[in-house]
């Protein structure tokens, strides 16, 4: 069965920290994405990248940077210079085509000022 | 262009009552999936549209749910004799294909429902 582990619940920075949200993962397919969506307090998910299995290389986008390693299985997000407007609960999710896409529980981001 | 829209935003119910939730998917996108999520967690499957057809229902609670989408593009989710356990966020989402777990899913805003 498909499973997404966010061991973070919750996180709390000052701004212009960087921070890194935890994603694991488990599958047997071996064609699979990942994703990660933020869901800020208005409560609409947000889409924010798809990475393939296939795909191991490291993706950077502004303050943004993701890190994929398929040898643990994990699929991690690091903002770099926290700020204000980060706040929000971002998920790691995980799909196939055999199966719905799979959402881990969260990690609820704190930027403080 | 216009994302997915779901209204109503917010629905209050009594117990029993039965509700009918909708759902505007991003035109053109041709799957639509239908989500829930309770306080804390992350968003649970419930259904799955490819056109007008339920491709996989698997994840719908019970028969009280039920979900249609007749003309392949609106969809509405209809839950008989709520109950309190059925509170919570109910998500909709659309991808232009039906790659069902291999396509990015573009969700809208929510409907909160609270069964009184």
């Amino acid at each position: 069965a498909q499973k997404v582990t966010q061991a973070q619940t919750e996180i709390s920075v000052v701004e212009k920290e960087d921070v890194t949200l935890d994603c694991v993962y488990e599958t047997r397919d071996t064609t699979y994405y990942l994703f990660w969506y933020k869901q800020p307090p208005s409560g609409e998910l947000v889409f924010l990248i798809r990475r393939n299995s296939f795909d191991e290389q490291n993706e950077i986008s502004g303050r943004y940077s993701w890190n994929f390693q398929k040898s643990t299985s994990s699929f991690n997000f690091t903002i770099t210079a926290s700020q204000v407007v980060d706040s929000a609960v971002y998920f790691c999710a995980l799909g196939s085509g055999n199966t719905p896409l799979v959402f881990g529980k969260g990690t609820r981001l704190s930027v403080i000022a | 262009g216009a994302g997915v829209s779901q209204t109503p935003s917010n629905k209050v119910t009594e117990k029993g009552k039965y509700v009918e939730l909708r759902c505007d998917p991003i035109s053109g996108h041709t799957a639509l999936y239908w989500y829930r999520q309770s306080l804390g967690q992350g968003p649970e499957f419930l259904i799955y549209f490819q056109g007008t057809g339920a491709a996989d229902d698997s994840g719908l609670p019970n028969d009280r749910f039920f979900a249609v989408r007749p003309e392949g593009s609106v969809s509405t989710l209809k839950i008989q004799r709520t109950e309190r356990g059925d509170s919570a966020v109910y998500l909709c989402a659309s991808s232009l294909n039906s790659g069902r777990g291999l396509e990015t899913q573009y969700f809208g805003p929510g409907t909160r429902l609270l069964v009184l």
